[in-house]
């Protein structure tokens, strides 16, 4: 079973920074199968990046997503307000999750 | 437009059981899988299992076989996750989303609470 492990679990950064949010699967995975989600408090999550790299219908492009075999790649490259949440890994193939990525306000 | 629309809130008592429910609209409901996402008080997303409508051909994670039941009646367009005997342990939030690739749309949540 392919485990997945983010970092770092909270990243503490301030509005307009960069947010470089990282995604280690236990095995190689195939990049057409790795996506990203956001969920915010009270919400349910919203899929932003899929097959690792593309974005998902509506999500701004400071989201982009990166890589290949077991390292992966989240990037808000000018963090907004509305952006501050936590952030999921998933290998879609097999449904895993990795544990989350809490973006907060620092 | 695409929606997911869970059934309401529950509250339980262990022992008991339950049958959640997600109705699919705006698309064509047997075409596509529907899975089910497990999430703990304050804790991140497990994925449970998932259902393609079409045969009702279910996968389960081989953490949750066994212990929940997912099944799908595509004349009322929806999917349903059960339970025989609850615990304390199924407290949670229940999502169901469809899965186009990677898991597109999602239910509203339905949370479970099991207390005595």
């Amino acid at each position: 079973e392919i485990v997945l492990t983010q970092s770092p679990g909270t990243l503490s950064l301030s509005p307009g920074e960069r947010a470089t949010l990282s995604c280690r699967a236990s095995q190689s995975v195939s990049s057409s199968y790795l996506g990203w989600y956001q969920q915010k408090p009270g919400q349910a999550p919203r899929l932003l990046i899929y097959g690792a790299s593309t974005r998902a219908t509506g999500t701004p492009d400071r989201f982009s997503g990166s890589g290949s075999g077991t390292d992966f790649t989240l990037t808000i490259s000018r963090l907004e307000p509305e952006d501050f949440a936590v952030y999921y890994c998933q290998q879609y193939g097999t449904g895993t999750f990795g544990q989350g990525t809490k973006v907060e306000i620092k | 437009e695409v929606q997911l629309v869970q059934s309401g809130a529950e509250a339980k008592k262990p022992g008991e059981s339950l049958k959640i429910s997600c109705k699919g609209s705006g698309y064509s409901f047997t075409s596509y899988w529907i899975g089910w996402v497990r999430q703990m008080p304050g804790k991140g997303l497990e994925w449970m299992g998932i259902i393609y409508p079409g045969d009702s051909d279910t996968r389960y994670s081989p953490s949750f076989q066994g212990q929940v039941t997912i099944s799908a009646d595509k004349s009322f367009s929806t999917a349903y996750l059960q339970w025989s005997s609850l615990k304390a342990s199924d407290t949670a939030m229940y999502y169901c989303a469809r899965k186009s690739g990677a898991y597109d749309y999602w239910g509203q949540g339905t949370l479970v609470t099991v207390s005595s």
